[in-house]
């Protein structure tokens, strides 16, 4: 089976500073996607960055960042200069080449960003 | 603009009474899904459908129905709800079953069954 787990259910940071989102995963594919998803109050769940597991480089995305650590299997999330729009909750997801289509989930980790 | 939508956005229902939530999208995509969110559980698979006609069980589908009579839609059927599917509701789209840019969320469902 095939499981994301996300330890920390609260983070929080000062503006302007940064703040690493913690994701370990499971699974025996050697071809995946990871992903993160910021979901606002407003409940939309928008993909904030994606990473392919044959990569070696951590993928990027302006503040946001992910340290991909294959042989651990975690996946965290670095947002750099934190701002207040950065509130939300985050997850982490998993998708296996065999898994007919299904993302699999963490728990979510709710980020509160202090002016 | 490419979207999936959903509705209604807010419903609250009475135990029993059967309901349906629509759901369509406008990117051609293949692969739909249903997820439910329920706090400390993250989101989890109810149904998806590879493609028109094809449908199958997620990992909670029990007290759920699908159909995917066109490409574009994807309506989710509670028959007859209980109090336990009190829950956020997402319908999904990719273009595929597995596709490096994830998944389009609808914007959820807020159901309250009493």
């Amino acid at each position: 089976a095939q499981t994301v787990t996300q330890s920390q259910p609260e983070m929080s940071v000062q503006e302007a500073e940064t703040v690493t989102l913690s994701c370990t995963y499971d699974t025996s594919e050697s071809d995946y996607y990871l992903f993160w998803y910021k979901q606002p109050p407003s409940r939309q769940m928008i993909l904030v960055i994606r990473q392919e597991a044959y990569k070696q480089q951590n993928a990027t995305e302006n503040r946001f960042s992910v340290n991909f650590q294959k042989a651990a299997k975690s996946f965290s999330l670095k947002i750099s200069d934190s701002q207040l729009g950065d509130a939300a909750m985050y997850f982490c997801a998993l998708a296996g080449s065999s898994n007919t289509g299904k993302l699999i989930f963490g728990q979510g980790t709710t980020l509160q960003v202090k002016p | 603009e490419a979207q999936v939508t959903q509705n209604p956005r807010y419903l609250i229902t009475v135990t029993g009474k059967k309901l349906t939530v629509t759901c369509s999208q406008n990117m051609n995509h293949e692969y739909m899904s249903w997820y439910r969110q329920d706090p400390g559980l993250g989101l989890r698979q109810i149904y998806y459908s590879m493609n028109v006609e094809v449908t199958d069980k997620g990992d909670v589908p029990e007290g759920y129905k699908v159909s995917r009579k066109e490409k574009r839609n994807f309506p989710l059927i509670l028959e007859s709800p209980s109090p336990n599917q009190t829950s956020l509701y997402f319908c999904a789209s990719s273009l595929t079953s597995y596709s490096v840019y994830g998944y389009t969320f609808g914007s959820g469902t807020r159901l309250t069954v009493v």
